[in-house]
Order: C-alpha cells, then structure tokens, then sequence
C-alpha cells in the first residue's frame, strides 16, 4: 500500500514551541501534501510539495521532503493553540488519476 | 468560488438499511470527486474515485457502491448496511489536474446500530 505514515501519533506542546510531524512513505511519488483536520471536520490542504523539491515554507509553515529516504517532515513554528488539529501527509500513486492515499495522522495539542 | 455540500452531517442507521449519502459541488465544471472513510481515530481510506459523470473507480471492495449522476454530484451507497460500515464519511473534489490539493466535505458521521 503506498499509504503514509506519521509520526508521532500524538504530539502535546506549549504555545510557542515548534512541532515538528513526520511522515514517511512506501513508493516513488510525484508530489507530498500536507492537510490538518479539526475534531468532525473535514480535512484541509495546507501545502503541497513536488518530489524534485527539497523544502517549502508557507507562513508558519515548513516542509522538507527527502525521496532518498521516503520521508517528509512538516515544521510549525511559534504555534498557537488554534493549531491544534490532527495532521495528515498524503502521496500520490502515480497513476495519473490524482488518487491521494493518507497516512493515520498526528495528533497535535498546542496548551495555551 | 468553489464549495463542496455533504449531507446529512450525521446518520444513525440500522444493520441491513439502506443508506445513501449525496455531496453536490459548486463553483467548478468536471471535478475529480471522491469519497473517503475514516474510522475512528484512524487515517482516510478512498473508497471511490470518479473523473466523470457515470466514471466510477473502486479501490477497495466492500458493502459500498457509488455513483455520479450529474457532473458535481457523487453518491454514496448501500443496499443493506453492516456494523463495519460505521465511520466518518469524507467527499472530496479537485480540478482534473495532476497534483491539485484535494478539497473536502465537512463529512457525514455515520452509526450502524
């Protein structure tokens, strides 16, 4: 299965502090995305990184993608207790079709 | 701008009913749409994927069917629901374009009692 895997499943931290997520893969892909989901909500994309990209920054956000080692981190700095979400990492199968497999997601608590 | 409607929000069924979820997209013309469950405290697993009206792809079988009616409708479907079908349903659209974020549905909770 080309699903990801994140860790650490959960991740508690003061307001202020950087969480730092990762997520690692099985196959080759084509691009990584990084989306959070709040409590019975639906899932929101907040970055998409390129398999010939190495990093990317989005605001508080930053992503680094290693395909040598099949594996992608996602960075928030200075977070806020609005951050607290769970965090998905899903890749691409490289079927053309665009099918986006997830991993099981980090649990991120930001304590005010 | 684009908007994606799932209803209802929650749905608490009996074993062996039937069940049938719509989400209806607004905003754009031959989306990719998708349905996804998530159970509980777990990660999303697509279940159908579609890049046209009639267009249906399976990734998993099971006690679900699907089908696209309209071109920015997506139906969720089932003739007779089992305990295992309980979860977190997600529809999903993008543009058909590879590497385009996907957009989600705010989901439909589902209990099979």
């Amino acid at each position: 299965s080309q699903q990801g895997e994140e860790d650490p499943q959960a991740l508690s931290i003061q307001e202020g502090e950087n969480a730092t997520m990762n997520c690692s893969y099985k196959t080759s892909i084509n691009n990584l995305q990084w989306y959070r989901q709040n409590s019975g909500r639906g899932l929101v994309h907040l970055i998409l990184i390129r398999s010939n990209e190495r990093e990317k920054h989005s605001g508080r956000l930053r992503v680094t993608l290693d395909t040598s080692k099949k594996s992608s981190s996602l960075l928030i700095t200075a977070s806020r207790a609005a951050d607290t979400a769970s965090y998905f990492c899903a890749t691409d199968d490289q079927t053309g079709a665009n099918n986006l497999f997830f991993g099981t997601g980090t649990r991120l608590t930001v304590i005010p | 701008s684009q908007t994606i409607h799932q209803w209802p929000a929650t749905l608490v069924q009996p074993v062996g009913s039937p069940l049938s979820l719509e989400c209806t997209v607004e905003g754009t013309s031959n989306p990719n749409l998708y349905w996804y469950r998530q159970a509980a405290g777990r990660g999303l697993q697509l279940l159908f994927y579609s890049v046209g009206i009639g267009q249906i792809s399976s990734e998993v079988p099971q006690n679900l069917s699907a089908s696209r009616p309209q071109d920015r409708q997506f139906i969720l479907s089932s003739k007779k629901l089992l305990l295992s079908d309980s979860g977190f349903y997600l529809c999903a659209w993008t543009i058909d374009q590879y590497s385009s974020p996907l957009h989600f549905g705010n989901g439909t909770r589902l209990t099979v009692t």
